[in-house]
């Protein structure tokens, strides 16, 4: 039973490199979430997915863009990456929620991200 | 304890003891709580949560209690051991829009054998 699974566990990159974090769930969850957490802090939300297709705007979404083109899938990717943006990436799922659906978010491992 | 706006801090308990860990939370119309546990170098793993329309809720070694008078929640895990050791999360959700959760900042627990 995986769960969510993130890939890759770790990455450096260089000021300006782009590249694509994926996220994986087998739940067969309608939303899907992409958070960073950086040291001290919370996790603040990116970008999420409420189903194929659909994404929008978190929190913290500039420099960053998703895309679901499958249900199991969300994609994040950094067009060109900046040393602010070094943190751990953490991808969530869930089923649907709505205003009286209650159910907690499942979490991959993260993926640390360094950019020098 | 934990506030968002706060920095992290940190709850050092012996093994054996009960521990309590607390959230202020920041909206009062919130209507959902969930609480989380992050190992080092793992994603958060759901513990336990609660609705707003109670004030208390148990389950095994854990309890969270709910004080919306003064947007409070507590984490109590009873008989703490060396493996709850842990970054601790509280989140709120808000009824309306898309009803994503937003989470505090975390209480580190460190749990001494």
């Amino acid at each position: 039973n995986a769960g969510v699974t993130q890939t890759p566990k770790f990455r450096v990159l260089k000021t300006g490199q782009s590249m694509t974090l994926l996220c994986a769930q087998d739940m067969n969850h309608e939303y899907m979430y992409w958070y960073r957490q950086d040291p001290g802090m919370g996790l603040r939300l990116i970008h999420y997915s409420v189903g194929e297709g659909t994404t929008a705007k978190g929190e913290v979404p500039d420099g960053y863009n998703v895309s679901r083109l499958k249900k199991q899938n969300f994609l994040l990717g950094l067009e060109s990456a900046a040393p602010s943006q070094t943190s751990v990436y953490f991808c969530a799922s869930s089923t649907r929620t709505g205003t009286y659906s209650n159910q907690p978010q499942h979490f991959g491992d993260g993926t640390r991200l360094s950019i020098l | 304890g934990e506030s968002v706006g706060l920095h992290l801090p940190t709850l050092s308990v012996q093994e054996g003891d009960n521990s309590i860990i607390n959230c202020a939370y920041s909206n009062s119309a919130s209507d959902y709580f969930i609480w989380y546990k992050q190992e080092s170098g793992k994603g958060p793993q759901f513990i336990i949560d609660i609705r707003s329309n109670m004030d208390k809720r148990q389950g095994q070694r854990v309890t969270v209690l709910l004080n919306k008078t003064v947007k409070h929640l507590s984490l109590q895990i009873a008989a703490t051991q060396p493996g709850d050791s842990a970054v601790y999360f509280c989140a709120e959700k808000v009824p309306g829009g898309s009803y994503i959760p937003t989470f505090g900042r975390g209480t580190s627990l460190i749990v001494h054998p």
